[in-house]
């Protein structure tokens, strides 16, 4: 069965430091792996996504993601965090030929400070 | 753009009472799903339907029922809410994975139920 592990629950940071979120899954088969954002108060928003290809994954606001299979990782990167990155972050995965459901960890909570 | 639309942001129910979660999207979806989002958990699968009158449990269905009329709407139903049930509740769609968004899954703002 399948699983998301976000290791961290909370990440604070400074202003215009790096960040990197830490997501870890299980699946015995292929997968397709997301990173959603949340601001406050909001719905989810499509961060980024790996379907296949290359493992280098680039999303919107200036975040990355790898997709390291070996080590069943996506972890989430930016090099330098705005004030506004402060949100919740919640990795998923589903697996290739479901029909499409999302198993979602159980989220992040970055919080960037001046 | 895509647009899953969530009737109630916020809503206060009595312990008893019957609660009806309203959800629209205008992508002409396959899939929708409702999803409850708590502190520290996550978010939790209620329901879902990959089709009209169709509905599969997700991992904790208990207390809840759904109803899909349309293809575009996606109703779900708390038959006697409880004040466990307080929380946020999440609408989401998505096309069906043959489609080339590659099962991504697009959510509605939420709306907050508090039960007393």
């Amino acid at each position: 069965a399948q699983s998301v592990t976000q290791l961290d629950s909370q990440v604070p940071v400074f202003e215009e430091a790096p960040v990197e979120l830490r997501c870890n899954y299980s699946s015995s088969v292929s997968v397709y792996l997301f990173w959603y954002v949340q601001y406050p108060n909001q719905g989810l928003q499509l961060l980024l996504k790996y379907l296949s290809g290359s493992t280098l994954v680039k999303g919107i606001n200036g975040f990355e993601a790898e997709f390291n299979k070996s080590q069943t990782s996506f972890h989430l990167r930016k090099p330098s965090v705005h004030i506004s990155d402060t949100a919740e972050y919640f990795c998923a995965v589903s697996e290739g030929g479901s029909q499409g459901n999302l198993i979602f960890g159980k989220g992040t909570k970055l919080s960037v400070k001046p | 753009d895509v647009k899953v639309t969530q009737s109630s942001r916020y809503l206060v129910k009595r312990t008893g009472e019957k609660v009806f979660l309203e959800c629209v999207q205008d992508m002409d979806h396959e899939n929708m799903f409702w999803y409850r989002q708590d502190p520290g958990l996550g978010l939790r699968l209620i329901y879902f339907s990959y089709d009209v009158k169709m509905k599969e449990k997700g991992d904790i269905p208990e207390g809840y029922s759904v109803s899909r009329e349309k293809k575009e709407r996606f109703s779900l139903i708390l038959e006697s809410a409880s004040t466990n049930q307080t929380s946020m509740y999440l609408c989401a769609s998505s096309p069906w994975p043959r489609h080339l968004s590659g099962n991504t899954i697009y959510f509605g703002e939420g709306s907050w139920l508090t039960v007393v």
